[in-house]
């Protein structure tokens, strides 16, 4: 059973970068396909981006191209995501997750998520 | 982008009811839609993907239902533990996109 385990919160200034790690124990790491997924105070859920299965390469979000790099580490089975050029309205809580793949992509497990506060 | 429209945005229930939660794609995503229930203050949790197919460890009084932009999950017996708010999400295209969620009460 995967289990993905989140860096710690963060505060970061606008104008920053912030850098969260992922990572999974259970199972063999080069077959998990991880993505990032966040949810910004009292709203809803947004996909950032990731490896998308059975292309191999990373696809993001338009509203994060040129700002988000998405990696892994194979020799420590963790995964990450750095956001640049923070600004306020990246206040939220960054969750990484397994990417599933059958009849369409699906989510499961998700990490427990890493609170990231952009302050001035 | 897909957009994802659920309704209601919230509703309460009593234990034992059967509760409906629909969502609606902005165009046709076959059956590449999946479901999410989260807590406050926990991350969301697979409930059932491709639009039918229950999550191992996911009660079988959830349901899903549809394909092409409709969809239904279906709560057949309401219990305490199902407070939270679901979530649906379309695989078909990215960006993947998610409804706004429905939050549910336990009356």
């Amino acid at each position: 059973q995967v289990q993905l385990v989140q860096s710690g919160a963060e505060v970061k200034k606008p104008g920053s970068s912030v850098k969260v790690s992922c990572k999974a124990s259970g199972g063999t790491f080069n077959n998990h396909v991880i993505n990032w997924v966040r949810q910004a105070p009292g709203q809803g859920l947004e996909w950032m981006g990731g490896i998308i299965p059975m292309l191999g390469t990373p696809n993001y979000a338009q509203t994060f191209h040129g700002r988000v790099t998405i990696g892994a580490d194979e020799s420590t089975s963790t995964a990450y995501m750095e956001l640049s050029s923070l600004r306020d309205e990246d206040t939220a809580v960054y969750y990484c997750v397994r990417v599933e793949s059958g009849l369409g992509f699906w989510f499961d497990p998700w990490g427990q998520g890493t609170q990231v506060t952009v302050s001035s | 982008d897909i957009q994802m429209t659920q309704s209601p945005s919230s509703l309460s229930a009593s234990i034992g009811d059967r509760v409906t939660i629909t969502c609606r794609a902005s165009q046709s995503i076959s059956t590449y839609l999946n479901w999410y229930q989260q807590k406050p203050g926990r991350a969301p949790k697979l409930l059932i993907y491709a639009a039918s197919s229950l999550q191992s460890g996911a009660p079988s009084r959830f349901s899903g239902s549809g394909s092409g932009a409709d969809f239904t999950l279906t709560i057949s017996n309401l219990q305490p533990e199902d407070f939270g708010t679901y979530f649906c999400q379309q695989s078909h295209r990215t960006p993947w996109t998610f409804g706004r969620g429905t939050k549910v009460e336990i009356k």
